[in-house]
């Protein structure tokens, strides 16, 4: 099936810095969705942005979708400490319903 | 707040046994997923519901069962647990029309099968 990928795996930074993740994937869809999990808990929705879209803001994020390229890219500006986490991606394709998930970013922000 | 509920965060069961996995959501939510997250695998998605008494198989449906008897409850049943089934199980649920919406999740069940 499906799935978004993300690169880089792991990032660490400091507090107040950028965060930047990008995601590829392979077919095209229908919208593609980002998630954030803290250590050991349930994933939280955080932002979906459909595929005629090409920019989208919510609060400290911003997800950017290039259809052309088949990527997309999650950026956490002025990042905290609790916004260490794992971020995935997640895509639903066109006469598929379900949610295809990437194997998930690592972001530790240092106090 | 709207709440995915899921049963159990840790739980031991032995091999062969049959375990049950609770889902319970208070949204109305029409859809309901079950998923399993491994280590360096992700997310791969089980089973999955639009209706009551409805299922569908996902990526990875062999060795479970999953039953829909009421529209806010999603059980998931592993036959006969096996070591390979330790895991970090998900429930999610969504409304409407399938796939434009955010997936609300649980916090996941822990399974370690002895």
């Amino acid at each position: 099936s499906q799935q978004g990928e993300e690169d880089p795996q792991a990032l660490s930074i400091q507090e107040g810095e950028n965060a930047t993740m990008n995601c590829s994937y392979k077919t095209s869809i229908n919208n593609l969705q980002w998630y954030r999990q803290n250590s050991g808990r349930g994933l939280v929705h955080l932002i979906l942005i459909r595929s005629n879209e090409r920019e989208k803001h919510s609060g400290r994020l911003r997800v950017t979708l290039d259809t052309s390229k088949k990527s997309s890219s999650l950026l956490i500006t002025a990042s905290r400490a609790a916004d260490t986490a794992s971020y995935f991606c997640a895509t639903v394709r066109y006469g598929n319903n379900r949610l295809a998930f990437g194997k998930g970013n690592q972001v530790v922000v240092i106090p | 707040d709207v709440k995915v509920t899921q049963s159990s965060r840790y739980l031991v069961k032995r091999t062969g046994e049959k375990v049950f996995l609770e889902c319970v959501q208070d949204m109305d939510h029409e859809n309901m997923f079950w998923y399993r997250q491994d280590p360096g695998l992700g997310l791969r998605l089980i089973y999955f519901s639009y209706d009551v008494k409805m299922k569908e198989k996902g990526d990875i449906p062999e060795g479970y069962s999953v039953s829909r008897e009421k529209k806010e409850r999603f059980s998931l049943i592993l036959e006969s647990a096996s070591t390979n089934q330790t895991s970090m199980y998900l429930c999610a649920s969504s409304d409407g029309d399938r796939g434009n919406y955010g997936y609300t999740f649980g916090s996941g069940t822990r399974l370690t099968v002895v």
